[in-house]
């Protein structure tokens, strides 16, 4: 089954405490992006690769760091998380203009 | 600065009624204008798209009408019924895969 997957699906952390959001897909797509969910902002690019050692930064990359180390995989990493990332997280894979997004990590920063 | 606003952020339908769901762009680069639809606890998915070259896209009951000279596009859910009760994203394209979002609509349909 094609699917993008996302572990934790919920993390509750403390600030400064560094963490990572795995994300994996397994359709061979180049094009992968992390995106955060917040109530009336809809949905914001933090960071995107277009490929395996390519990665740049979206419309809210503060904080956030990425790697691209092989194709199907796309990790978020906060080294010093506060609560304003508290938010829902989504990973992304396209194929073309079309996005495949993954169930979603519930992160919160007390 | 939002470049894709969304209105309205809530809306109530009865059973049957018809849904309509309203964005407005800013950048005339984009050409791309998808929507997606999230349920509660999913990602989003990819429910109906349209290019600006044409003016109305239908699938089902699910249609998306585009104004290329206001920057608007709407999408309109005829005969809506409670499955399609979720929170839907309208979205815009330019060149690449970078997808700008507007700030979601929720969507309840009462039976």
């Amino acid at each position: 089954e094609a699917q993008v997957t996302q572990n934790p699906r919920y993390l509750i952390t403390v600030t400064g405490k560094k963490l990572t959001v795995t994300c994996s897909q397994n359709m061979n797509h180049e094009y992968m992006s992390w995106y955060r969910q917040d109530p009336g902002l809809g949905l914001r690019q933090i960071y995107y690769s277009m490929n395996v050692e390519v990665t740049d930064k979206g419309d809210v990359p503060e904080g956030y760091k990425v790697s691209r180390k092989e194709k199907r995989n796309f990790p978020l990493i906060l080294e010093s998380p506060s609560p304003n990332q508290t938010s829902l997280y989504f990973c992304a894979s396209s194929l073309g203009l079309r996005a495949f997004f993954g169930q979603g990590t519930r992160l919160t920063v007390v | 600065q939002q470049q894709v606003k969304q209105s309205p952020q809530s809306l109530i339908v009865q059973k049957g009624g018809i849904s309509i769901i309203n964005c407005a762009y800013e950048n005339t680069a984009f050409d791309y204008f998808p929507w997606y639809q999230q349920f509660p606890g999913k990602g989003p998915a990819l429910l109906i798209a349209i290019r600006p070259d044409v003016s109305e896209k239908k699938e089902g009951r699910f249609t998306i009408s585009f104004n290329k000279s206001a920057k608007q596009f709407s999408l309109h859910i005829m005969d809506s019924q409670p499955g399609d009760s979720a929170t839907y994203f309208c979205a815009a394209n330019n060149a690449g895969n970078m997808l700008t979002f507007g700030g979601g609509t929720r969507l309840m349909v009462k039976p």
